[in-house]
């Protein structure tokens, strides 16, 4: 079975450009998260998303943050403009419903100059 | 504030030996508890978990200890291999939170030395 798949799997771009993160989860899956991982915070949740749907955006940084989840088998996550302080790896994770284990993608790095 | 605290940031044990990886956490109203394991340039996986009407589960070599009173929770990894080299996180979550929602400890990476 094919896994979280996640693209690109590295991203380095000039600060002021919008960046587009993009997560394929597990067929069948109902939940999919979006982490951000650094050194100082550790791995944070930003947003998920229940049968398409934003549940809780909460973590989501700042207005240049956005996400979306059109359909059941696909996500992406913006941020526009970027800025060097969101250099971070990104990780789309994905489970079904009711406290299953989340199943997480390979990560984007992401590096703004 | 952070809610979950793995206080240390690596472990190094020798192989065949017994590995303890250590999980603190602040809030009382967590209830479900997993550990995840993370090799370089990969996502996390999902490792071991336990409810908090439980003070124990195990799934072969992993065996994870929850100490409700103390909010400290341990996972023990007993024969170590080689192969268990790996950054080890300690995750949380509570009804009020949205049981989905998990908080994450910064992590402890393991060395296991053959």
């Amino acid at each position: 079975d094919a896994g979280v798949i996640q693209s690109p799997r590295h991203e380095v771009t000039e600060m002021g450009q919008e960046v587009t993160l993009r997560c394929k989860p597990i067929s069948g899956h109902n939940s999919l998260f979006w982490y951000r991982q650094t050194m100082m915070r550790g791995l944070e949740l930003l947003i998920y998303f229940n049968n398409n749907v934003p549940i809780d955006d909460s973590g989501m940084p700042e207005d240049r943050f956005s996400a979306k989840m059109p359909n059941a088998s696909f996500s992406t996550l913006k941020i526009q403009p970027s800025e060097p302080r969101d250099s971070a790896v990104y990780f789309c994770a994905s489970s079904q419903i009711s406290n299953q284990p989340q199943h997480f993608g390979d990560g984007t790095r992401l590096s703004i100059l | 504030d952070q809610q979950v605290k793995q206080n240390s940031p690596s472990l190094s044990v020798q192989e065949g030996r017994i590995s303890i990886l250590n999980c603190d956490y602040t809030n009382s109203m967590f209830d479900y508890f997993l550990w995840y394991k993370k090799y370089p340039a990969e996502g996390p996986t999902f490792l071991i978990s336990i409810s908090s009407i439980k003070d124990k589960n195990e799934d072969g070599r992993f065996t994870v200890f929850l100490n409700k009173s103390a909010k400290h929770l341990s996972l023990h990894i007993v024969p170590s291999q080689p192969g268990d080299s790996a950054v080890y996180f300690c995750a949380a979550s509570s009804p009020q939170g949205g049981s989905e929602k998990l908080v994450f400890g910064k992590g402890t990476k393991l060395t296991v030395n053959p």
